[in-house]
Parts: structure tokens; C-alpha cells; sequence
């Protein structure tokens, strides 16, 4: 089972929509949990990072379910701009090592 | 722009051969972590580099080795290549302390092996 699951999708999304994807992590002892966004070919950008109480950044909202082990993303009124790879991210208790799940390619369409 | 930087861009190299890929870490930082993306995955973790040590490794095999350097730019080596060793490979540069800070990652080398 790997660390960390996504759907990989493509999530065709109308412009406007709202679109909501999960991923789930296996490791329990996982401190810190992280949306990162990754254009075609270009390197990963952080998007957010994902606190127990949930937390918003604009059309952005982030959950973390401790329980459950699972992280969620949702955009709200979806821009073609946000068509990109959205990769799930998981740092460990011990050092620095952040654990990518294998990202959700979402596709706004007009 | 994060200010991280990596070269080459893009690199051909075939089974057998070895290869340097090189990382400058943002100006304030001292830690550089490593990276590899395979097409249509997410990245995985190589090794991680502060104050010049080794700082943790991922399941890569030894023919993976890297360096840091006093101004805390890296390097990641790879010896023997591989067909499966085609990939994006990132570095990341952070300031390491309590709490764990922010990864920026540079633009990538994308490795070809034929």
C-alpha cells in the first residue's frame, strides 16, 4: 500500500463548479499535511498547508481528518487557471522527508 | 521565482553511464532535499542534505549518492544508469529548524536514459 493514495482522476470541471478530492495516508505518527500544485512540467508549488481544523485560503478549503487519515481539497467557482496536477503531501515525525501522493489532475473547462 | 536553481535542464545520458545533476539552494537556506519524479507520479524522496551530512534517505540504492557544499549547494550523483532512472529530478532548499519549514523547489533536471 503506498504512504500516500490520490485519485489520480482527470476531474473535468466546469469553470464556476466546485470541485472536492481526497487522499488518504497510511501512517498514522504523520505530522504536517500539505497541498502542493504542480503545472505540466514545471516543479511543485506549495498550495496550502492543512491544519486539524481545517483552514481556507481565498476559493481554497482544506481538511485534515486525524481519524480517518484523510486530507481534502475543494475549490469553490473553479478559473481555467486552476487546471493543474494537485499533489497530497505528508511530512513524517522524524527529519524533513515530505511523502507526495501521486496527484489529482483536475481540468477546468469553459 | 523561489531563487532555487538546477542544472542542467534537460540531460541524455545511456545505461551504464554516470551522472551529476547540480542544485543551488536559496540564499538563507541550508538544507537541500532531493527528489525524483517519474512521468504521470508524484515525486519520492532521494536524500536530504544539512550542514554538509546525509539527513535521511529514501529507498533509493546506493548508486545514488550526493554532496553538499559549505554554501549549501548540492549535488546528486547517480551511478551505473538505468532505463527506469528516466525521470524529473528536484531539489528543494529549506531552512531547517523548529518548526520544520517550507521546502522550495527548483525547476528540475529532466534525465533521459536511453
Amino acid at each position: 500500500r503506498k504512504e500516500v493514495e490520490q485519485d489520480p482522476g482527470p476531474f473535468n470541471v466546469p469553470e464556476g463548479a466546485t470541485v472536492a478530492f481526497n487522499c488518504t495516508y497510511s501512517n498514522s505518527a504523520s505530522q504536517s499535511f500539505f497541498w502542493y500544485r504542480q503545472d505540466c512540467r514545471k516543479e511543485p508549488k506549495l498550495l496550502m498547508s492543512v491544519y486539524s481544523s481545517g483552514n481556507e485560503d481565498g476559493r481554497f478549503t482544506a481538511q485534515l481528518n486525524r481519524a480517518s487519515q484523510y486530507i481534502s481539497l475543494l475549490i469553490r467557482d473553479s478559473k481555467l487557471s486552476d487546471s493543474a496536477t494537485y499533489l497530497c503531501v505528508v511530512r513524517g515525525a522524524a527529519g524533513n522527508k515530505l511523502t507526495f501522493g501521486g496527484g489529482t489532475r483536475v481540468l477546468v473547462k469553459p | 521565482e523561489t531563487g532555487v536553481t538546477q542544472s542542467p535542464t534537460h540531460l541524455i545520458k545511456t545505461r551504464g553511464q554516470q551522472v551529476t545533476l547540480r542544485c543551488s539552494s536559496q540564499s538563507g537556506h541550508n538544507t537541500v532535499s532531493w527528489y525524483q519524479q517519474a512521468l504521470g507520479q508524484g515525486p519520492q524522496f532521494i536524500f536530504q542534505y544539512y550542514r554538509e551530512e546525509e539527513n535521511g534517505r529514501g529507498n533509493f540504492p546506493p548508486r545514488f549518492s550526493g554532496l553538499q557544499f559549505p554554501n549549501y549547494s548540492s549535488e546528486l550523483n547517480v551511478n551505473a544508469l538505468e532505463l527506469d532512472d528516466s525521470a524529473l529530478y528536484l531539489c528543494a532548499s529549506s531552512f531547517e529548524g523548529l518548526p520544520p519549514r517550507e521546502q522550495f523547489f527548483g525547476p528540475g533536471t529532466r534525465l533521459t536514459v536511453l
